[in-house]
Parts: structure tokens; sequence; C-alpha cells
């Protein structure tokens, strides 16, 4: 039965590209949340989402950051234009009902040079 | 504005003794608390909740304490255990769910041999 699935694992991206987080739910869970932990920090969120709607996006930044989860395929997050601040770790979660404990995946290491 | 409070960034405890992790917060409309634990290059993993309505909830060797007057909760685990070396995070919801969570900066615990 797997998990939360994120990829990539690792993500090394030059200030000013573009950065694409991947997240697949777990089986059965249409509810995804995005958090972002930064060094010495908890995780915070930012973004939720079920199929094709977004429900809170109140902890994402206002510009540059998007995300989506389409009727099929995985949860996306999407960074344009990097910059050295966005480097973060960045956690998937999933839900069945959008109230249970969340099922984190292990996350993308963005890195921005 | 840290919300959610973890004093201690670290504790080592004896393998067999009580680990004892605290959490602290300042928002009065978070109802439902939760406890994660991550292992280093692993996404967060759920442990334990508690909603305001009630000051206690046990699972096995975990058990939460909440004292809402205070605005304090706490973590113990009996007996400590070399695999629980972790670092906990404490997190927060105002929903009554463990939707959109605030996360503490977490507490790294060492049980020894």
């Amino acid at each position: 039965n797997a998990g939360v699935m994120q990829n990539p694992r690792h993500l090394v991206r030059r200030r000013g590209q573009e950065a694409r987080l991947r997240c697949s739910p777990m089986k059965g869970h249409s509810h995804v949340y995005w958090y972002r932990q930064l060094p010495e920090e908890g995780l915070k969120f930012m973004v939720y989402l079920q199929k094709e709607n977004i429900i809170d996006e109140s902890g994402m930044p206002k510009e540059r950051f998007s995300a989506e989860f389409p009727k099929e395929g995985p949860s996306i997050l999407r960074i344009q234009q990097v910059v050295r601040g966005d480097s973060a770790a960045y956690f998937c979660a999933s839900s069945p009902d959008g109230t249970s404990p969340l099922h984190f995946g292990n996350g993308t290491r963005l890195t921005v040079t | 504005d840290q919300q959610v409070k973890q004093n201690s960034p670290s504790l080592s405890v004896q393998e067999g003794r009580i680990s004892i992790l605290n959490c602290d917060y300042t928002n009065s409309m978070f109802d439902y608390f939760l406890w994660y634990k991550k292992y280093p290059a692993e996404g967060p993993t759920f442990l334990i909740s508690i909603s305001s309505i009630k000051d206690k909830n046990e699972d096995g060797r975990f058990t939460v304490f909440l004292n809402k007057s205070a605005k304090h909760l706490s973590l113990h685990i009996v007996p400590s255990q070399p695999g629980d070396s972790a670092v906990y995070f404490c997190a927060a919801s105002a929903t009554g769910t463990a939707s959109k969570l605030t996360f503490g900066t977490g507490t790294r615990l060492q049980v020894t041999l």
C-alpha cells in the first residue's frame, strides 16, 4: 500500500529557473496539502487542494507560486523564477476526508544556486 | 509570529526512562492538537492527537496531556526506546480537525542506551 509519493527527492535549480514538484497522494485520498520547511524551522502550511479545486491557499506567497491538483495525475507545486530564499524542503500530505491526520511524503529538497 | 512553540530544541533520555516533550501555544482558537515524529530525510509520521474537549489521550507508550488554561501540551513516552530517537513536532489546528496545521519548530529526542 504505497504512501504519499513525492518526486523528485532532490531538485537543484539556478536562480530564475522554474521548479516543479510532484505529489501523488495515498490511494483513496482526494485531499492534498503542501507544506514548506525552511532550515531550523517547523513546517509551514502553504495550500490545501481537493481534486480540481483550491480550498485554501492562505499560506502561498502571492507571486511566483502556484499549485494544482487535476482530475487525473499528481498534484503539482510550481515555483517560477526561483530565488535563493525558495531553498527548502517541500512536503506534500494527503488525507481521505480533509479531517483525518495527514500522511506526509518524504519531501522534495529544493536547492537554488 | 510563532503560534506554536517548542522551547527545548533537544532532549536526551536514557532507554527505559520517561521522555517528556513540551509544547506551548498562543492562539486560543486552536482546538485540535497533534504530535508528529520525523526521522532524517523522511516526512513526518503521525503519532497521537487530542481534541480540546479532552485533557488526556493515550495510545500504547504515548500519552498526550492538554492544559487549556495554560495553553500547554506535553507528550510522554514511556518507556523510551532507542528507536524513538527522532525530531518531534507539535502541531495545532483551529478547525477541529487535522486540516491546515500550524507546526512548532521541533524537539530532537535522543534516547541513549
